[in-house]
């Protein structure tokens, strides 16, 4: 079973505005962590943001937002004020707690296109 | 600066050569990790490294291996590759083995082809 599901493949939003990238996830563990990851046309892997399974408030980073939504197991990713440069892929993953933490699992992806 | 290194960046092989891609951290990090990535599948696990000379299977490690002799390095083997490997690698790395917190360091990516 995917333990990760992003539906959106591909999303796109005009400059300035803000954007939601969705993600799903199924564990049966307590703890986790929940982490946000960018991909640019260049290649690398940009650690955006993270949210522990505990943490009492939504995390936060600059324009990046995540709206944790515990028991609907879901862990959105909100752009506030896109600019050009956000577009890229965006990966959401999971860590989960059993088994010393080792298992750290990607979703798809979305394809996020900023328009001018 | 902290990073993850991973040679060679590009590379065209044939079947059945063997071939290495290497890659090392100087961040003393415990946890390292291999990841490939297709197009609509996202990045899945090969092989993960808990410590030096602890290693285990990820989700897709046919036809691949692994050592971790030293804690900076965290090789990637292809005994003999098959155009099915040809993918876009990714070695990565995390301070904490046993925690949930700590996000992965990313190596720049190999792009591999098989021909």
């Amino acid at each position: 079973a995917q333990k990760i599901t992003q539906t959106q493949p591909g999303m796109f939003v005009q400059e300035k505005e803000a954007v939601t990238l969705d993600c799903t996830y199924d564990t049966s563990d307590p703890s986790y962590g929940l982490f946000w990851y960018k991909q640019p046309s260049s290649g690398e892997m940009i650690f955006l943001i993270y949210q522990g399974s505990y943490d009492q408030q939504n995390a936060t980073e600059g324009r990046y937002s995540l709206n944790f939504q515990k028991a609907r197991k879901s862990a959105n990713l909100v752009i506030s004020a896109s600019q050009l440069g956000d577009s890229a892929m965006y990966f959401c993953a999971m860590r989960e707690g059993y088994n010393y933490g080792q298992n750290f699992v990607f979703g798809p992806g979305t394809r996020l296109s900023v328009l001018p | 600066e902290a990073q993850v290194t991973q040679n060679p960046r590009y590379l065209i092989t044939v079947t059945g050569k063997k071939l290495t891609v290497t890659c090392s951290q100087n961040m003393n990090h415990e946890y390292m990790s291999w990841y490939r990535q297709d197009p609509g599948l996202g990045l899945r696990q090969i092989y993960y490294s808990m410590n030096v000379e602890v290693t285990d299977k990820g989700d897709v490690p046919e036809g691949y291996k692994v050592s971790r002799k030293e804690k900076r390095n965290f090789p990637l083997i292809l005994e003999s590759p098959s155009p099915n490997q040809t993918s876009l690698y990714f070695c990565a790395s995390s301070r904490r083995t046993g925690q949930i917190t700590g996000e992965l360091f990313f190596g720049e990516g190999s792009r591999l082809t098989v021909l």
